[in-house]
């Protein structure tokens, strides 16, 4: 499978905007970048995904590089709510089964 | 409407017992995967089934195995239970059909945290 490298941790302020990277040099010209957060004492979190152009949703903003190998996400106003780890993983496309691999993410703490 | 719905949310077991856990996908969702999250390993892939077939299994002994029933709702069984399975169990479903595109999103379940002493 195909790995991402993100930073084990980082801090923001409350109300300030957070951009999290992840890199991914050895991505596929079909895998799809997500997003997944995980608030303490809960299950994951669906944030976003992207395969080749910018997203924006409700939630957040994914900036894929042009080269694909790295991508951001862009919390645009950090709350206390969004303190979480975040994954960002790779996922195939046309597998016959679906499985996702996480690895350790990025812990994101708010400050008020 | 409803979420993944996970049951039991919370239980201890003693070594050498069984356990059998619970998942409800979202209605309409006939895909399911489960994951096993520890400290020290984090969120690892156990099994994925899909119409009550398991299309893909992770790297887990035998003494875990799933189920799916035809209304797509899912349980997984631990034998012989040892001190290392202590996790929080999760289980996700998604819209994936036969055949799985990469733009697939899983809606996780609260997760059962079993505690074996």
């Amino acid at each position: 499978d195909a790995k991402t490298t993100q930073p084990n941790s980082m801090e923001s302020n409350e109300e300030e905007p957070v951009h999290l990277p992840c890199n991914h040099s050895t991505i596929s010209g079909t895998d799809y970048i997500h997003w997944y957060r995980q608030l303490p004492s809960q299950g994951p979190e669906y944030v976003i995904h992207g395969l080749t152009s910018n997203v924006n949703n409700r939630m957040a903003s994914l900036a894929i590089a042009e080269d694909r190998k790295s991508s951001t996400l862009i919390l645009h106003r950090a709350t206390l709510r969004d303190a979480a780890v975040y994954y960002c993983i790779l996922a195939e496309s046309g597998a016959g089964s679906y499985q996702l691999t996480f690895g350790k993410g990025t812990k994101l703490s708010v400050i008020p | 409407k409803a979420g993944v719905t996970q049951t039991p949310r919370y239980l201890i077991k003693t070594r050498g017992q069984q356990v059998t856990l619970s998942c409800s996908p979202i209605s309409g969702h006939r895909s399911v995967s489960w994951y096993q999250q520890t400290p020290g390993q984090g969120l690892q892939f156990l099994f994925e089934y899909f119409s009550e077939t398991q299309r893909n299994k992770g790297n887990f002994p035998g003494r875990f195995s799933g189920r799916q029933f035809s209304n797509s709702r899912s349980e997984m069984n631990v034998s012989t239970l040892e001190l290392g399975d202590s996790a929080l169990y999760l289980c996700a479903s998604s819209l994936a059909g036969a055949r799985v595109g990469g733009a697939n999103v899983l809606t996780f379940g609260a997760g059962s945290r079993l505690t074996v002493l």
